[in-house]
C-alpha cells in the first residue's frame, strides 16, 4: 500500500514568486491536512480538506491556499513568497476524521525562499 | 481551545535506560491524544493514540503512554532505550472545540548515548 506522496521533495524559489505543492494521500483516504514545520514555530496547521471541501483553516494569511480534487489529491499554493515561508510543508491523510484516527504523513516538501 | 505542552525540548538517556517524555494538554472536552515520531528528513509517524477506553495505550517500537485525566497528562515511556529511538517526538491533541484540526506540541528531541 503506497504511502502519502508529496512532490516535489525540495524546492528553491525567489521572493515574490508563487509555488504549488502536491500531495497524493493513501488510497481510500478522503481527508488531507497540511502543516508548516519550522524550527522556530514547530508544526503549524494550515488547512484540512475532506471530499473536496475545506473543513478548517489555520491562522495563515490569504497568500496560502489549497484545494482538493475528486480523487482526494490535494495541492497547496503560496503566492508572493516571503523569506519567512521557508519551511518543511507536510501533508497528512486519514480515512475519515484525522483528529480521531490520527494521520499518516508524507515526507514533506522542503521549500527554501531566497 | 485545546493546547499541548511538552516539557523539555531535549532529553538524553543512556542505551538501555528508561525513556520518559512528558506531555500535558489543555482541553475543555474529552480529547483525543497522540504521540508521533519524526526521524531526520522524514514526515511524522504515528506511535500511538488515545481516544476512549483503556487509559494505558501501547504503541509501536515498545512505546506506551498513559492518559491521566486528573493530571491532564499523556506521558510517553519506553522501558529500555535503543540507539534507533533517537528522534524527535511530538505530542498532539485534538478535541471537538478545535474543529477538525490537531494541535502539536513543540517536540522533544531524544538523544540516546551508547
Amino acid at each position: 500500500k503506497a504511502g502519502v506522496t508529496q512532490t516535489p521533495r525540495y524546492l528553491i524559489k525567489t521572493r515574490g514568486q508563487q509555488v504549488t505543492l502536491s500531495c497524493s494521500p493513501i488510497s481510500g483516504h478522503r481527508s488531507v491536512s497540511w502543516y508548516q514545520q519550522t524550527p522556530g514555530q514547530g508544526l503549524q496547521f494550515l488547512f484540512e480538506y475532506f471530499s473536496e471541501t475545506q473543513r478548517n483553516k489555520g491562522n495563515f494569511p490569504g497568500r496560502f491556499s489549497g484545494r482538493q480534487f475528486s480523487n482526494s489529491r490535494s495541492e497547496m499554493n503560496v503566492s508572493t513568497l516571503e523569506l519567512g515561508d521557508s519551511a518543511l510543508y507536510l501533508c497528512a491523510s486519514s480515512h475519515g476524521q484525522g483528529r480521531q484516527s490520527g494521520y499518516t504523513f508524507g515526507s514533506g516538501t522542503r521549500l527554501t525562499v531566497v | 481551545a485545546q493546547s499541548v505542552t511538552q516539557l523539555g525540548s531535549h532529553v538524553s538517556v543512556s542505551e538501555g535506560a528508561l525513556v520518559l517524555l512528558r506531555c500535558n494538554y489543555s482541553s475543555s472536552v474529552p480529547p483525543y491524544l497522540f504521540w508521533y515520531v519524526q526521524y531526520p528528513n522524514q514526515g511524522l509517524q504515528l506511535l500511538l493514540k488515545y481516544t476512549t477506553g483503556a487509559t494505558l495505550v501501547k504503541g509501536i517500537n515498545g512505546f506506551e503512554a498513559e492518559f491521566k485525566k486528573s493530571e491532564t497528562s499523556f506521558h510517553l515511556t519506553k522501558p529500555s532505550a535503543h540507539m534507533s529511538d533517537a528522534a524527535e517526538y511530538f505530542c498532539a491533541v485534538s478535541a471537538g472545540t478545535g474543529g477538525f484540526k490537531t494541535i502539536f506540541g513543540a517536540g522533544t528531541r531524544l538523544f540516546v548515548k551508547a
